[in-house]
């Protein structure tokens, strides 16, 4: 099974400043014939279920804000939320679905 | 509007079973891969197991491989999750979730079931 590890488990961060949170999978989920990793992001508010926020490592859920962008390949990824809102407080998990699926162990975002 | 609506959850001993459902309204339910997730109190999420479309491909995490078993009712819009020989690490909620079918994430996802496996 691919492993997913994510860094760090928790950050705090201040209101309007950039969070940035990494994940990396034990193999490449990049999907060579077309070209996409299959990597996706979700945030996880208290008491809700998880929402996807991002797929393909870097494209963005509709209706997701644009302050909420992925990058990577391979097996390295970033979630970054470039100007952090008190709504964004949560927990965030990457997930591959490469092969078969795997979630990351969480990172919780606080307010600094 | 898509829903997916859980049942079935509760309290049950060591080694007793369970079988949850998941209603699902808003979609072609018959086309898509379905999906069970679990979330330990306090704890992240868990891939448990996903059925195809037509309920003849199941696969499951290896940890739970022989005591669970996923199935669906597409006359009925229902999904399903048995459970046997429950353990106390089996206790979380238990959240149904819808593929996408172009990207293939989880793009729906039900407010989940809590399954209690207490004496």
């Amino acid at each position: 099974d691919i492993v997913m590890t994510q860094s760090p488990d928790s950050l705090a961060v201040s209101l309007g400043e950039r969070a940035t949170i990494n994940c990396r999978s034990s193999q490449s989920v990049l999907y060579r014939s077309n070209n996409k990793n299959y990597l996706a992001w979700y945030q996880q508010k208290p008491g809700q279920p998880p929402k996807v926020l991002i797929y393909w490592a870097s494209t963005r859920e509709s209706g997701v804000p644009d302050r909420f962008s992925g990058s990577g390949s391979g097996t390295d990824f970033t979630l970054t939320i470039s100007s952090l809102q008190a709504e964004d407080v949560a927990v965030y998990y990457c997930q591959q679905y490469y092969s078969s699926w795997t979630f990351g162990q969480g990172t919780k975002v606080e307010i600094k | 509007e898509v829903q997916l609506v859980e049942s079935g959850g509760g309290l049950v001993q060591p080694g007793g079973s369970l079988r949850l459902s998941c209603s699902a309204s808003g979609f072609t339910f018959s086309s898509y891969v379905m999906h069970w997730v679990r979330q330990a109190p306090g704890k992240g999420l868990e891939y448990v197991s996903a059925i195809s479309a037509d309920g003849g491909s199941t696969y499951y995490a290896d940890s739970l491989k022989g005591r669970f078993t996923i199935s669906r009712d597409n006359s009925k819009n229902t999904l399903y999750l048995q459970m046997s020989s429950l353990r106390v690490e089996d206790t979380a909620v238990y959240y149904c979730v819808k593929v996408d079918a172009v990207a293939g994430v989880f793009d729906y996802w039900g407010r989940g079931t809590l399954v209690t496996v207490s004496s």
